[in-house]
């Protein structure tokens, strides 16, 4: 079964606007990772944020964590057409080596 | 460098028979997983190796569902008697180490299509 819900389910913005997506989940985890999928294509790896870690940034990418309320954020900033793409937040139980994913976010950026 | 290679890409299959799906992880990698995606879904784990030996194998559906890697590289999953419920995308994905905060590398999966 699924761990965790994303928010939007489908998300469409201008090219240049910031894009929000957030992740829910369910149990004590290690760490929660975000991920990106073309269609037809497998998952691209963007970012990891453990569990004692609040924040990160990669690029335009910004991650934010909060285990109070097992709730995860991913921000892209002025995003791109090429940025098209389905988002899945994965969770990694603590104890655990696979990945639960959540429902996804279908991502559609308008030149 | 090479990615996670998976073939066939596309596998089509009437309702009854048994197939096999391969992977190749990225070398040298020593955990290797399975997920199964649903059209629309998150992927959802089927089964994790540590090189050779199947450590974690509560995913998988049903006893129908098996999957190997006897030289800790390549792994298959085999699917006996499939049914039209088995019809999704397969994914295998790799990571360096066995330790819990890495990510893993996934490959283009395999789309099983039972008829």
């Amino acid at each position: 079964s699924q761990q965790g819900e994303e928010d939007p389910q489908a998300l469409s913005i201008q090219e240049g606007e910031n894009a929000t997506m957030n992740c829910s989940y369910k149990t004590s985890i290690n760490n929660l990772q975000w991920y990106r999928q073309n269609s037809g294509r497998g998952l691209v790896h963007l970012i990891l944020i453990r569990s004692n870690e609040r924040e990160k940034h990669s690029g335009r990418l910004r991650v934010t964590l909060d285990t109070s309320k097992k709730s995860s954020s991913l921000l892209i900033t002025a995003s791109r057409a090429a940025d098209t793409a389905s988002y899945f937040c994965a969770t990694m139980e603590t104890g655990a080596n696979n990945l639960f994913f959540g429902t996804g976010t279908r991502l559609t950026v308008i030149p | 460098g090479a990615g996670v290679s998976q073939s066939p890409r596309y596998k089509v299959a009437k309702r009854g028979q048994d197939v096999a799906l391969r992977c190749d992880p990225i070398s040298g990698h020593v955990s290797l997983f399975w997920y199964q995606q649903a059209l629309g879904q998150g992927p959802e784990f089927l089964t994790y190796f540590q090189n050779e030996a199947q450590l974690d194998k509560s995913g998988l559906p049903s006893d129908r569902f098996f999957a190997e890697r006897p030289e800790g590289s390549v792994s298959t999953l085999k699917i006996q008697r499939t049914q039209q419920e088995d019809s999704a995308v397969y994914l295998c994905a790799s990571s360096p180490i066995a330790m819990s905060n890495q990510p893993q590398h996934f490959g283009d999966g395999t789309r099983l299509s039972i008829l």
